[in-house]
């Protein structure tokens, strides 16, 4: 079981430009969420998918988009790419049961310039 | 949503027994407590969850009191290898939807030969 993936690993872009996180979860989970994580703050939630819809979402702008595909993968796309968007983005991967644990991927190292 | 308090950092040495408070003042009564830990770089990864008295896995052990307004982590004889940052959650689970997980600052335990 390779667990939750992440792709890329890391990534460098400018500012005004658009980019596309990858995720593909856990085998048999069916739930992606994702995560934002600012140097030295706590990851903080952007939105979830299930059955290929966002179930919830946290206190992000509109330019933080998602898409969940049929065989439960996820992509984060951030459009307008700002200074403050460089972060460690984290997906999560669980069951809708919300009494099931997540577990993490190991993130995407954003830095925009 | 129950705001966590938490120590910032804690030091400790090789071999001792570990345990990190968290302030849960506001939890409801539909509450868990969760703990994660984090490495740098790494997603957060699940240690344990509980919602009164005492919990004990493989890897740490979480006393609740029976007001639940705190809860310890305790982590037996650490090693190097339990440097991060340990971050405590509280919130409800659902049978319906995968849980939101909110994330404060954490707790930097660094452990020292």
């Amino acid at each position: 079981d390779a667990g939750v993936t992440q792709s890329p690993t890391h990534l460098i872009k400018t500012r005004g430009q658009q980019v596309t996180l990858r995720c593909s979860p856990k085998s048999g989970h069916d739930t992606v969420s994702w995560y934002q994580q600012a140097l030295g703050q706590g990851p903080q939630f952007i939105f979830q998918y299930y059955e290929e819809e966002e179930r919830q979402r946290g206190n992000f702008p509109d330019r933080f988009s998602g898409h969940q595909f049929p065989n439960y993968s996820s992509e984060l796309n951030v459009n307008a790419l700002l200074l403050g968007d460089s972060a460690l983005y984290l997906c999560a991967s669980s069951l809708v049961r919300g009494d099931t644990e997540a577990f993490f991927g190991q993130g995407t190292r954003l830095t925009v310039v | 949503l129950a705001k966590t308090t938490q120590p910032i950092s804690m030091d400790s040495y090789e071999g001792q027994e570990v345990n990190i408070t968290c302030s849960h003042n506001n939890i409801a009564t539909n509450d868990y407590i969760t703990w994660y830990q984090q490495f740098p770089s790494q997603g957060p990864r699940f240690i344990i969850q509980g919602y009164k008295t005492k919990v004990t896995n493989e890897v740490a052990s979480l006393f609740i009191p029976a007001d639940r307004k705190s809860s310890t982590l305790s982590l037996p004889r650490v090693s190097l290898s339990d440097t991060a940052v340990y971050y405590c959650l509280v919130g409800a689970l659902s049978s319906g939807s995968a849980r939101q997980l909110t994330f404060g600052s954490g707790t930097q335990l660094t452990v020292l030969p």
